[in-house]
């Protein structure tokens, strides 16, 4: 089954405690992105990945880092969390032609007190 | 940062009612156009990409329609049902040096009473 996997879904940490959330497609996808989704705002880019090795910043990267070392796997690493960055989390992946769908995680609701 | 809005940003219609829904996003540097489904605890789906001008797309009672030039696509729900109750999200893909990147709207809520 094609899916995109994140983890952990639920998540509440403190102020300062490095953390990763981790996301695995298994499409083959050669484009991923991380998003959060904010009342009002609708879903913002943090980072994307056009490839392995290949990673940019989206718009609202501060506050985070992420990896592409191999192709199915894109954490997105809060290295020291502040309570703005309490939102819910999706990672996405597509082709990376564009006029294909992005395929959805299911979300990782992050707290940080 | 581009602008890509919906309106209405809620919606409460009755089972039966059709609706419809409005993204608006830049009419320069477009690629593609995307809507998604996107219902509570789950995560959004896609149910459309649309990528020519004139371009209209039907998945059973949804269906939506794409204005390139003036900006604009439509999506219609006939006959809603209490199970389309979600939230409707448009993205943007202007392509280019950017292409595959999304830009989405706030999306539309919709509730279909019973």
């Amino acid at each position: 089954e094609a899916q995109v996997t994140q983890n952990p879904r639920y998540l509440i940490t403190v102020t300062g405690k490095k953390l990763t959330v981790t996301c695995s497609q298994n499409m083959n996808h050669e484009y991923m992105s991380w998003y959060r989704q904010d009342p009002g705002l609708g879903l913002r880019q943090i980072y994307y990945s056009m490839n392995v090795e290949v990673t940019d910043k989206g718009d609202v990267p501060e506050g985070y880092k992420v990896s592409r070392k191999e192709k199915r796997n894109f954490p997105l690493i809060l290295e020291s969390p502040s309570p703005n960055q309490t939102s819910l989390y999706f990672c996405a992946s597509s082709d990376v032609s564009g006029n294909t769908e992005a395929f959805f995680g299911q979300g990782t609701r992050l707290t940080v007190v | 940062i581009l602008n890509v809005e919906q309106s209405p940003q809620s919606l409460h219609v009755q089972e039966g009612d059709s609706t419809n829904f409005t993204c608006s996003f830049p009419s320069s540097n477009f690629y593609a156009l995307h809507w998604y489904r996107w219902e509570t605890a789950k995560s959004p789906e896609a149910l459309f990409v649309m990528t020519l001008n004139g371009d209209e797309k039907k998945k059973g009672r949804i269906s939506a329609t794409l204005n390139t030039k003036e900006g604009y696509s439509y999506l219609y729900i006939k006959g809603s049902q209490p199970e389309d109750s979600a939230t409707y999200l448009c993205a943007f893909d202007a392509g280019g040096t950017s292409y595959g990147k999304l830009t989405f709207g706030q999306g539309t809520i919709l509730t279909v009473h019973p």
